[in-house]
């Protein structure tokens, strides 16, 4: 069973300074993505990642994969305030008939 | 517009009730899937389809039926509603890339729903 877990669970941020959210899955996974949730939203797509050693940016956003080391990262840069979000990564993988796995979320609020 | 749609948004039953959600895609995507989120759980499948006609069970099935008669519908019903349903459904749809597109789920607007 594919399981995927993140953290840090909360964050609170500071405007201007830069943090990263780890997501750790627990076995073979070839895809990996990150979903952002705004409260009392749906989930909307930011990143898909590939391949070993993908990197992705969107802005502020920066999302990496190391398949080796079945870690993810996404990093934020300059946190802003339109950043608070809730962000969840999600494993799959086609063997498992392109199932995903989340992850908890990760609770994001930026502060001035 | 085009994209996924669910119906209800929001819903309150009772006890013992029978209830379908419904979910709609217009972009004829072969897979769909139904999560329900509940605080402390995140999201968790409770059931997907491949294509029409062909659905299976996700990490949370029991109390719930789904079928797939159209492509685009994929419809959630609750047989007997009992408050530990109380949660917010989402529906999903992607397409592989090995058929053309991109492996990514996009998810519908949710249905509240409420078990008194």
């Amino acid at each position: 069973e594919l399981k995927v877990e993140q953290n840090p669970l909360f964050l609170s941020m500071q405007e201007g300074k830069n943090y990263t959210i780890y997501c750790n899955y627990s076995t073979t996974s070839d895809r990996l993505y990150w979903y952002r949730q705004d409260p009392g939203k749906s989930l909307e797509s930011l990143f898909v990642l590939l391949s070993n050693g993908a990197v992705k940016q969107e802005g502020r956003l920066m999302a990496s994969l190391d398949t080796k080391a079945r870690l993810s990262t996404l990093h934020i840069t300059a946190a802003v305030h339109d950043l608070s979000a809730t962000y969840f990564c999600a494993a799959g993988h086609p063997s498992n008939d392109y199932k995903l796995s989340f992850g908890a979320g990760t609770t994001v609020t930026v502060r001035a | 517009d085009a994209g996924i749609t669910q119906s209800p948004r929001y819903k309150i039953t009772e006890t013992g009730r029978q209830v379908t959600l419904m979910c709609h895609q217009t972009w004829s995507h072969s897979y769909m899937f139904w999560y329900r989120q509940d605080l402390g759980h995140g999201l968790r499948l409770i059931y997907y389809s491949a294509a029409a006609d062909i659905t299976d069970k996700g990490e949370v099935p029991d109390g719930y039926v789904v079928s797939r008669s159209k492509t685009e519908n994929f419809p959630l019903t609750l047989e007997s509603a009992t408050r530990s349903q109380t949660s917010v459904y989402f529906c999903a749809s992607s397409e592989p890339a090995l058929a053309g597109g991109t492996d990514t789920q996009y998810f519908g607007p949710g249905t509240r729903l409420t078990v008194l």
